[in-house]
Parts: structure tokens; sequence; C-alpha cells
């Protein structure tokens, strides 16, 4: 079974800092990893996908990495923004009905 | 393209009660899926159709727990004799293609159930 872990599950950092949040998998047998964010009480937003075959996808502020041979993805976030405060998660394809997702970070970014 | 829309935000029930959730996916969207989240954890999955047939359960999905997607539009869950087990947010997700696996997730704001 695919096991996604997010560490940390909350960060705190002042405006302006640039930062990484960090997601593993135990299978690397994937079709592709997506990065969603999730502000209280609301739905997940899709911010980057990252097929199996790419290394990294770029959208603004955002970049995110992907090293199937390790389990690992990274999201960076250029220049934080109080606005950029919310709930990360990552979520890794099997197939056409397996999203496996993380349990997410809590990001604060401190004006 | 007006995103997943899903009905009611909110509902507060009792124990033992029935409920219905509604959720409207993007038009020409041919996969749809509901997902259950508690507080803190990431969404687990509980069903998915692809058009009109309903393809996968999980264990999580209890025969109390029924959906549909009667003309592979719009999607319906219910839940009978609700517990308070139950209270949780619930997502409805679809993806374009039926053989393109990097369509991409995208989730309504979900349905927020409390039992009471």
């Amino acid at each position: 079974k695919q096991e996604v872990t997010q560490i940390p599950a909350a960060l705190s950092v002042p405006e302006g800092e640039n930062l990484v949040l960090n997601c593993s998998f135990t299978d690397s047998a994937i079709y592709n990893l997506q990065w969603f964010r999730q502000d209280p009480g609301k739905g997940l937003t899709s911010l980057l996908l990252i097929q199996s075959s790419q290394r990294e996808q770029t959208s603004g502020r955002l970049n995110a990495s992907l090293d199937k041979s390790s389990g690992r993805s990274t999201l960076y976030i250029a220049a934080s923004q109080p606005g950029d405060s919310a709930t990360y998660l990552c979520a890794v394809r099997r197939n056409f009905n397996k999203f496996y997702f993380g349990s997410g970070t809590k990001l604060n970014v401190k004006p | 393209d007006t995103g997943v829309s899903q009905d009611p935000r909110h509902k507060i029930t009792k124990r033992g009660q029935n409920v219905t959730f509604r959720c409207d996916p993007i038009s020409e969207h041919n996969r749809l899926y509901w997902y259950r989240q508690t507080l803190g954890q990431g969404p687990e999955f509980l069903t998915y159709f692809q058009n009109e047939a309903q393809l996968e359960k999980s264990r999580l999905l209890s025969d109390r727990f029924s959906a549909e997607r009667p003309k592979g539009s719009f999607s319906t869950l219910e839940i009978q004799r609700t517990e308070q087990g139950d209270s949780a947010m619930y997502l409805c997700a679809s993806s374009l293609g039926l053989v393109d696996y990097n369509s991409p997730l995208h989730f309504g704001n979900g349905t927020r159930l409390t039992v009471t």
C-alpha cells in the first residue's frame, strides 16, 4: 500500500522567506504527483502536477520537483506572502482511481 | 469552466437521519470521485465513477453509504442512519479523460457534515 508522508506538519515563517515543503512516498510506481492548496473549510485547489517522466514544474512563485526513484517531491515557494498561508497537500496517482494523499503541511506566513 | 460544485456546503443532522449530498463536476469530465476528509488528515477515497458506471468502492464505504451518477453528469452520495463517526468533510472531485493518466484532479468546496 502506498504511504505518503508530509513533513513538517506545520511551518511558520516570516513574510518574504523562501521555503520548501516535503512529500515522500513509499512506492515509486506512480503516474504523477499533484500538489494542492487547501484553505480552511474549503476544498483542494490544484497547484502543480508533475508527470512521472518529469523532474519539475513551475508556476509563478511555485516550483515542484520530483525524484521518483527516491520517493520524494518538494514544493518550493519563493518570496512567501501572508496570502500563501494554507495547508499544502501532495497526492500520488497509481492508476485511474488510486490517489494517495499526505496529511498536509499547514503553512503560516507572518506579516 | 465553472468548476466542481457541491451542495449543500454545510449539513447538520441528528444521529439516525438520512442525508444526501450532490456534486456537479466540470462539464465533459468523465471521471468523478468522492472523498472523505477529517480534521488534520488528507482526503480518503470513497468511490469513483467513469461516466455513469461506479467502478470502485472503498472498504470505508459501508452499506449505509450509496452513490449514484445516473446520467454520467451530476452525482449524489447518500448516507443512511447517520452516526457521529460520519461527521467529516465530503469532497467531490472530477477529472477529464478515459486514457489520460495525467489529467489533474479538480475538487469542489466540499460538504461539511455534522452529526449530533
